[in-house]
């Protein structure tokens, strides 16, 4: 059962445009949210989180906006720069113990 | 620099042949986990400790599979009679675990151990 999934397995855009990430999940009782940034053959960097009592956080050029309704959030990059182009991960989180992450997307920003 | 750190950060071994990781946790933090990646997946959650009680194992964690956190400081998981299977990166991440339901806390990961059973 694939509780948090990224649909889109890559994703490129141009250097100074946006990056929009896309992540779904089914567990309603999910109240915590994390986006993670991966390079090859090291762990992940954490990016950004959101709790579900709030709908948008912003922390410099990145964006992270919840919709509970609809069960899935997004990373939003502006501008995207090409030191951007990584692995990203959706995570979620309940009561804060585990996380349950996404398959992933490859972000690649073009000079 | 005083983030989360794995060792080793490769480690080849034989089938059958018994593996241990260590997980040095950022100092103040109370909780520490393991996760298992393997090629084209999310992390997936292994275990993990509240100092140095373990709370939680997935059902993922085989009997072949221990993990320790004596001091509830640094952490150990070891792998006995290694599978091709158990090929994968480990992680480990810890983070402060403020509130009773520890909502809202945020976890740092470590480098991992690339493990490779031949």
């Amino acid at each position: 059962d694939q509780q948090v999934k990224q649909n889109s397995p890559s994703l490129s855009v141009q250097e100074g445009r946006i990056s929009i990430l896309n992540c779904d999940y089914t567990n309603s009782m999910f109240d915590y949210f994390l986006w993670y940034k991966k390079y090859p053959a090291e762990g992940p960097t954490f990016l950004i989180s959101i709790s579900s009592i709030k709908d948008k956080n912003e922390d410099g050029r990145f964006t992270v906006f919840l919709n509970k309704s609809a069960k899935h959030l997004s990373l939003h990059i502006v501008p995207s720069q090409p030191g951007d182009s990584a692995v990203y991960f959706c995570a979620a989180s309940r009561s804060g113990s585990r996380l349950t992450f996404g398959e992933g997307t490859q972000l690649t920003v073009n000079p | 620099d005083t983030g989360v750190s794995q060792d080793p950060r490769h480690k080849i071994t034989k089938r059958g042949q018994n593996v241990t990781f260590r997980c040095d946790p950022i100092s103040e933090h109370n909780r520490l986990y393991w996760y298992r990646q393997t090629l084209g997946q999310g992390p997936e959650f292994l275990t993990y400790f509240q100092n140095e009680a373990q709370l939680e194992k997935s059902r993922l964690l085989s009997d072949r599979f221990s993990a320790e956190r004596p001091k509830g400081s640094f952490s150990t998981l070891e792998i006995q009679r290694t599978e091709q299977g158990d090929s994968a990166m480990y992680l480990c991440a810890s983070s402060l675990a403020r509130f009773a339901s520890g909502s809202g806390e945020t976890q740092y990961f470590g480098p991992g151990t690339r493990l490779l059973v031949l």
